[in-house]
């Protein structure tokens, strides 16, 4: 099955600067690679997603790029401001939701006013 | 998007007993599925819900222990059973559509086993 795995598990950066989350996946056939934040005691939320057609796509301040060659992806924020920390999920599925998303180990976010 | 509601959204239960826990979509979906999140980790998905068919359970987890229904396109409910302090974890649903790509999560339901 899909295996997912996710750089760095926690990360500081001071308000203003960019972070960078990245992730590989295992199975050749996904083709779809959303990301979720997560705030203490709230539900994951979706933020921006990728297909596989596409090598990047951007969102205001975040953007999401693929490699699909080397099966990696990445989730860039700009600008980061102290409401961007939270907890950052990659996940990687087949397709469409039908399909199961397979989760990342996630990554502790922490902006530095 | 969808809003999803999951009841309750917390308990406290005792070892050995039963609960039930709710989701329910405000509209109809096609895909509903239940995850697990213990404190600090990732989400493991426990098994997917299609109305009308059996539950598809993933590895190490098995429908005796994790009853699913599902018996409409706006309702599922997962119940822990014969519950052990090791069952205490966030309970999540999520749903989505065969028509698109993108999933979504209910609020949770917080799960304490003592």
């Amino acid at each position: 099955g899909e295996n997912v795995e996710q750089h760095p598990s926690t990360l500081s950066v001071q308000e203003g600067d960019s972070a960078v989350i990245k992730c590989t996946y295992s199975d050749s056939a996904s083709n779809y690679f959303p990301w979720y934040k997560q705030e203490l005691g709230k539900r994951p939320q979706l933020i921006i997603d990728i297909r596989s057609n596409v090598g990047e796509k951007k969102d205001q301040r975040i953007a999401v790029t693929l490699n699909k060659t080397a099966k990696h992806f990445s989730l860039h924020i700009t600008e980061t401001q102290p409401e961007d920390s939270a907890v950052y999920f990659c996940a990687a599925s087949r397709g469409f939701g039908n399909e199961k998303l397979t989760f990342g180990t996630g990554t502790r976010l922490t902006i530095i006013p | 998007s969808a809003v999803i509601s999951q009841k309750p959204s917390r308990d406290i239960c005792q070892r050995g007993t039963s609960l039930t826990i709710q989701c329910q979509v405000d509209s109809q979906v096609t895909m509903m599925f239940w995850y697990r999140q213990q404190p600090g980790q990732s989400l493991t998905l426990i098994a997917t819900a299609n109305q009308g068919s059996e539950a598809t359970y993933e590895s190490g987890f098995v429908i005796d222990k994790f009853p699913i229904s599902r018996p409409n396109l706006t309702f599922s409910t997962l119940t822990v059973s014969n519950m052990s302090p090791e069952d205490s974890s966030i309970y999540l649903c999520s749903v989505a559509n065969s028509a698109s790509y993108e999933q979504y999560f209910g609020p949770g339901t917080r799960l304490t086993v003592t």
